[in-house]
């Protein structure tokens, strides 16, 4: 069965730090991989995903990810944070051959000015 | 601009009561939505998938006479919350798979408070 892990509930980084949200899978085929962020009462936002080609991803709002076949990771990283950065952010997993979307228990990250 | 819209934002209703929640892709026709649930402070879980003409397809443990999914057009599908609870005051999104297939857009997601 697809299964997600986000072993950090919260991830606290200093304003304009490199910052790295953990995200492991377990899929039985090929992984479509995903982040989204969610800000307070709000529905989720697209920030960037994997599906195949290069390993180093990037998205919106200056984040990127990186696709670790062998360690079954896709880390959420960005060079310099912002305090505006500060939400909720879920890793998700769809497997090739399914629609839905399995999600990590999510990572808060704050970032402090 | 938002992809996907969700309406109400917010709900109160009485227990016993039912209430409606909408979801309307914008930009594409979509033949399937999922629904999500979540509670304060956890993941998404999963619903159902609606599917356009057709029964929607639950996840294991949810009631489907409960959680009535209509998905008429293949840009709206509706979940009602027939004779509501306490227990299911939570936020309620949905979502759509865009044209490219490998994209899902979440709508802006709907909170229900059930007194």
């Amino acid at each position: 069965a697809q299964s997600v892990a986000q072993p950090e509930d919260q991830v606290n980084v200093a304003e304009g730090n490199p910052l790295t949200v953990k995200c492991t899978y377990s899929v039985s085929g090929n992984p479509y991989l995903f982040w989204y962020v969610q800000y307070p009462n709000r529905g989720l936002q697209f920030l960037l995903k994997y599906i195949t080609g290069d390993n180093l991803v990037k998205g919106s709002y200056g984040f990127e990810a990186e696709f670790n076949k062998s360690q079954t990771s896709f880390h959420l990283k960005k060079p310099s944070a912002l305090v505006s950065d500060s939400a909720l952010y879920f890793c998700a997993v769809r497997d090739g051959k399914a629609d839905k979307l399995i999600f990590g228990t999510g990572t808060r990250l704050q970032v402090f000015p | 601009g938002a992809v996907v819209s969700q309406h109400p934002s917010w709900v109160i209703c009485k227990s016993g009561t039912s209430v409606k929640i909408e979801c309307r892709s914008l930009d594409f026709q979509a033949t399937t939505m999922f629904w999500y649930r979540q509670f304060p402070k956890q993941s998404l879980m999963l619903m159902a998938t609606s599917n356009e003409g057709s029964k929607a397809t639950y996840e294991q443990g949810v009631e489907k006479d409960k959680f009535l999914i209509n998905h008429a057009s293949l840009t709206l599908s509706t979940l009602t919350v027939t004779s509501a609870h306490p227990e299911d005051s939570s936020f309620y999104i949905c979502s759509v798979r865009g044209n490219s297939g490998n994209t899902i857009y979440f709508g802006e997601g709907s909170w229900l408070t059930v007194v």
